[in-house]
This record gives structure tokens, sequence and C-alpha cells, in this order.
């Protein structure tokens, strides 16, 4: 079992729409949380960071994370075809390390 | 104020041959992360270092990488006699390594290995 589960989709939906992007972990040692924007042949793009549980928003972008239940969301309100990407997910422990664990990453699709 | 910095973006390698993979953090960071993009799947980890120490290297295949952030100049990735399977995106990333911000990790644009 991966440490951190993501559906790879590819989730489609129209200009306009709310998108709800998720991933679920294993590991209860995880505390910081992190959604990564990235564009075709590009490199990750941090978009939202958090720590512990709790809701984070930045324009149209809201972070959800549910420690209890090993979850982890990222919404996306008034999708524009400029949304359409791989988003990962990426989380880590409070450990020194500073390793990134990587969902596999969902592509959204928003059609004009 | 320039993001991280990785050459070549491209690097193509015969079967045997070396590859150097190149890494300059953002202005200010101190903390450099190499990760490893297979297609079709997510980014694995690979080392961490901070100036002249190695942090983690859990992530490195035991033969043949190797990985350097001198004291001064660029973070080095270093393949040696690659093989097929080392066709790969490559990223660096970076943090502050201090402030509330301290690990952040922001990524440059990778490099992408071809292995002929």
């Amino acid at each position: 079992q991966k440490e951190v589960e993501q559906d790879p989709g590819p989730l489609s939906v129209p200009e306009g729409a709310i998108v709800s992007l998720n991933c679920t972990y294993s590991n209860s040692a995880f505390q910081y949380f992190m959604w990564y924007r990235q564009y075709s042949r590009k490199g990750p793009e941090l978009l939202m960071y958090t720590y512990s549980s709790g809701n984070k928003e930045d324009g149209r972008f809201t972070a959800q994370v549910d420690k209890s239940s090993k979850y982890i969301s990222l919404f996306i309100r008034d999708s524009q075809p400029s949304d359409s990407a791989t988003y990962l997910c990426a989380m880590r422990s409070s450990s020194n390390t500073g390793k990134l664990i990587f969902g596999q990453g969902t592509t959204l699709q928003v059609k004009p | 104020n320039a993001g991280v910095m990785q050459n070549p973006r491209h690097l193509v390698r015969r079967r045997g041959q070396e590859a150097r993979l190149r890494c300059s953090p953002m202005k200010g960071h101190s903390h450099v992360y190499w990760y490893r993009q297979l297609p079709e799947e997510g980014l694995k980890f690979m080392v961490y270092l901070q100036k002249e120490n190695i942090i983690d290297e859990s992530g490195m295949p035991k033969e043949r990488f190797s990985a350097e952030f001198p004291k001064e100049g660029p973070s080095i990735l270093r393949i040696q006699q690659v093989v097929r399977g080392d066709s790969a995106a490559y990223f660096c990333a970076s943090s502050p390594g201090t402030g509330s911000s301290y690990n952040e990790q922001f990524f440059g644009p990778g490099t992408r290995l071809t292995v002929l």
C-alpha cells in the first residue's frame, strides 16, 4: 500500500465548476500538507501549504486537512481553463529530513 | 527574484556515460532537495542536502548515484554509467531553512534525462 493515495483521474469539468481534489494517507506522523500544481513538462508550483488539521483559503483555492480521517482536499472555485494541469498532494512529518511524500497526481481538465 | 535554476533542461546520454545535473537554489535558500519523476508516476524523493552536508539520502539508489552541495556553486546530482531506466525528469527544490516558511519547498523546472 502506498503511503499517499491519489486518484490519477483524469477529471474533466466545465468552466466555472467547483473542483474537489483529494488524497488519503496512512502515516499518522504526517504534519505538513501541501498542494502543488504542475503544468505539462514544467516544475511543480506550490499552491497551498498547511500545518496539521483545519482549513486554509487563498483566493479561489481552499485546502482542508482532516487528520482523524487521514484525508486532505483541495477545492477550486470558479474553475478556469488555465487551471487545467496535474495537481499533486504532498506531505511530510515533523522530523528534520524535509522529505516530501507525493501522491501520484490528479490530471484536471477545465473545458471552456 | 530568480527562482530555482536547473541546467541543462534536457540531457541526452548513451548507456554507460555519466550525467551531471546542476541546481542553483533560490536566493537566500540553503537547503536543496532532489526528486525524480518517472513517466506516469509521482515525484520520488532522492536526497536532501545543506551546504557541504548530506542530511538524508534515503531515496538515492545505492550505486551509481551521488549528490553534493558544495560551499560555493550549485548542487550537483551525478549519475554514473547511466542505464535506460534512469530516463526521467529530475527536479530540484530549495527551502530557506529558517524563518516561518523554513521548510516550504520551491521547485525548479527540471532536467529531462534521456538515455539512449
